[in-house]
């Protein structure tokens, strides 16, 4: 079945980098754009950025420029999130989400605490 | 950017009932691209509702979406135990207009 399964929990000092990771299967990973969204806790959704799985291709939300990169494996059908100088700010559930008819796949959520 | 409010924030209803959600954009959203999703804690969002008013595979047809330009609206026509959760709005027609609303909060009276 089509399924989005990501990497698990991190616990990151203020400063360092994370990077998470979200492995398709079930369908043709290059032809659907992937998506990544993070909720804080009690909060809402909000959108990071997308890619495309195809050519590789980004763009991210102006929030997150210049320190999100977002990349992708075809021989493993994964794309990974990299988020730099973490702050508390950004402790978060972060999803990968596929885009058909809207965002239609979700994945599992990984967690990401950032704390001293 | 387009900012979605949605309203109201919290709604308390009873199984059995209507729900009627809001969601209002800052200018106006190509029809095409409204979606709508539900929240149950712990778990991440399901598509209900794409394009203003088709449902997702696997979707009820208690649920339906409607409306254009700057007002949606999603409604449940009679609510279902399982239907209280947190409905969000979205808007993704291209980068980086893929807004969220801050979400309703649908609670059993």
């Amino acid at each position: 079945q089509v399924q989005l399964v990501q990497s698990g929990a991190e616990v990151k000092k203020p400063g360092a980098s994370v990077k998470v990771s979200c492995k398709a299967s079930g369908y043709t990973f290059t032809s659907y754009y992937m998506h990544w969204v993070r909720q804080a806790p009690g909060q809402g959704l909000e959108w990071m950025g997308i890619i495309n799985p195809s050519g590789g291709s980004t763009s991210y939300a102006q929030k997150f420029q210049g320190r999100v990169t977002m990349t992708r494996d075809t021989s493993t059908s994964t794309v990974y999130m990299e988020l730099s100088s973490l702050r508390s700010e950004d402790t978060a559930v972060y999803y990968c989400a596929r885009q058909f008819r809207a965002f239609d796949i979700w994945g599992q959520g990984t967690m990401v605490t950032v704390s001293s | 950017e387009i900012v979605l409010t949605q309203s109201p924030g919290t709604l308390s209803l009873s199984p059995g009932e209507r729900a009627t959600l809001s969601c209002r954009a800052s200018q106006s959203v190509s029809s095409s691209y409204l979606a709508w999703y539900q929240q149950k804690p712990g778990q991440a969002p399901r598509l209900l509702i794409y394009g203003a008013s088709s449902r997702a595979t696997g979707i009820p047809d208690r649920f339906s979406g409607s409306g254009s330009g700057t007002d949606f609206t999603l409604t449940i026509s009679r609510l279902e135990p399982e239907d209280f959760a947190v409905y969000y709005c979205q808007q993704y027609g291209s980068s980086p207009q893929y807004t969220f609303g801050q979400g309703t909060k649908l609670e059993i009276k």
